[in-house]
């Protein structure tokens, strides 16, 4: 069963401040994508990154996938409050394979 | 254009007993995915409908069964109910190829 660890678990952090959070696998993946969790609602899609080495950004959040395809790290750059969330990863193993595997999630509190 | 909608919001129900939930996708997406998510847990994949049959499966007994309709509207039903069950459950819609979208979720809490 391929497994999907994120960590840190619970990250605290004040407002204005940089983090990076990981996902790493034993496995390797066709596609892995990074979601946020607010309470009461589903999950929302950040980015899907699909080359081995693949860096995307969206504003002030880097998000990049190992060379190997088997991990990715999402990096936010100047914390604020409104990144407050559950942090997902997710991946698919092979492409056309529609089983998606979430990892554990990281949650993050920016305090202001 | 209203996204993926659920219901009921909240659900309260005993072991044993049964439950259907519900789940209206995207207006234009055809496949319907069903996921569990555990109390500070990531979302586990139960299965996925697409032209009103099961096209993959996760690892989940056969308590857990679901239907897709028509207009591509879906249920989830658990039977004899466990206290493990309690859980968040999301459905997510999309079109094809493209990526999912999910819904608020409906909050299952057995007593």
């Amino acid at each position: 069963t391929q497994l999907l660890e994120q960590s840190p678990q619970f990250l605290s952090i004040q407002e204005g401040e940089n983090l990076t959070v990981y996902c790493n696998s034993s496995s390797v993946f066709s596609s892995l994508q990074w979601y946020r969790q607010e309470p009461g609602e589903g999950p929302v899609l950040l980015v899907t990154v699909v080359t081995g080495g693949e860096v995307k950004k969206l504003k002030r959040l880097t998000f990049q996938f190992g060379d190997a395809r088997k991990d990715s790290s999402l990096h936010i750059t100047a914390a604020q409050p409104g990144d407050t969330g559950l942090y997902l990863c997710a991946a698919r193993k092979d492409f056309g394979n529609e089983k998606l595997t979430f990892g554990t999630g990281t949650r993050l509190t920016i305090i202001p | 254009d209203a996204g993926v909608t659920q219901s009921p919001t909240h659900l309260i129900k005993t072991r044993g007993q049964q439950v259907t939930l519900r789940c209206s996708p995207k207006s234009g997406h055809d496949t319907v995915s069903w996921y569990q998510q555990a109390l500070g847990q990531g979302p586990q994949f139960i299965f996925q409908y697409y032209e009103e049959e099961e096209r993959q499966r996760g690892n989940f007994p056969d308590r857990f069964s679901g239907h897709q309709y028509p207009n591509y509207s879906s249920e989830l039903n658990v039977n004899a109910l466990l206290l493990g069950d309690s859980a968040l459950y999301l459905c997510a819609s999309k079109e094809q190829r493209n990526e999912q979208f999910f819904g608020p979720g409906t909050r299952l809490t057995v007593l």
